[in-house]
């Protein structure tokens, strides 16, 4: 069973980048078919797809944050990672590394739920 | 962007009832709707995909369906356990959009 772990400051300033990585266990990034994606969740809110990379490194963000988000891969590690440019208090939230839904029926399928997630961690915006 | 509307925001029930959790889209989703679990502190649980799949492990007290336009979570016979919030997703296209959430709540 796949498990993905979140890691990262808790703490970033207005202006400045979130980043955060993924670490997966019991998996490997380099699945084909596997497409490795961020949520958010602000407190006490819904749920924001913010996007996927895929091994290959071909990508799709939320158009939404599409002009201050970059996601990598890094396979050596078996890790993707997160950045999220020029934050402000609206991108204080839980930050989720979830994986596509492995099922043969989404093979072509880029468009996924997701099957298994990281615990979550909180980020916030604040000077 | 596909809006999803879930009803009702908040429901009460007693262990053992039966609950019925809707899920709305604004544009069609050829059976594209998934189904999840999330208790406070916690990330969300994936419970049902392609509208009626159960995916494995969960109990089959759960389960999904649809009626006409609509989407439907069903749990039969609540369990203690069950009491959390529910959200609905499309994975029809990009980008991927989740419903509100209901919450599920002790009577």
């Amino acid at each position: 069973q796949v498990q993905l772990q979140e890691s990262g400051p808790g703490l970033v300033k207005p202006s400045e980048t979130l980043s955060l990585t993924c670490t997966v266990s019991y998996g490997s990034v380099n699945s084909g078919y596997n497409y490795w994606t961020w949520i958010r969740q602000p407190p006490g809110k819904g749920l924001e797809w913010i996007g996927y990379i895929y091994y290959s490194g071909s990508s799709n963000y939320n158009p939404s944050l599409k002009s201050r988000v970059t996601m990598s891969v890094d396979t050596s590690k078996n890790q993707f990672s997160l950045r999220l440019s020029s934050v402000s208090a609206a991108d204080t939230a839980v930050y989720f590394c979830a994986r596509g839904h492995p099922d043969n029926i989404y093979r072509d399928k880029p468009e996924t739920p997701f099957d298994s997630w990281g615990q979550g961690t909180l980020v916030t915006v604040s000077s | 962007d596909i809006q999803m509307t879930q009803s009702p925001s908040s429901v009460s029930a007693s262990v053992g009832d039966r609950v019925t959790i809707t899920c709305r889209a604004s544009h069609g989703l050829n059976g594209w709707l998934a189904w999840y679990q999330q208790k406070p502190g916690k990330a969300p649980e994936l419970l049902i995909y392609a509208a009626s799949s159960l995916q494995t492990g969960v109990p089959s007290r759960f389960s999904g369906g649809t009626s006409g336009t609509d989407f439907t979570l069903t749990i039969s016979n609540v369990q203690p356990e069950d009491f959390a919030t529910y959200f609905c997703q499309q994975a029809q296209s990009f980008p991927l959009t989740f419903g509100g959430g209901t919450r599920l709540e002790i009577k």
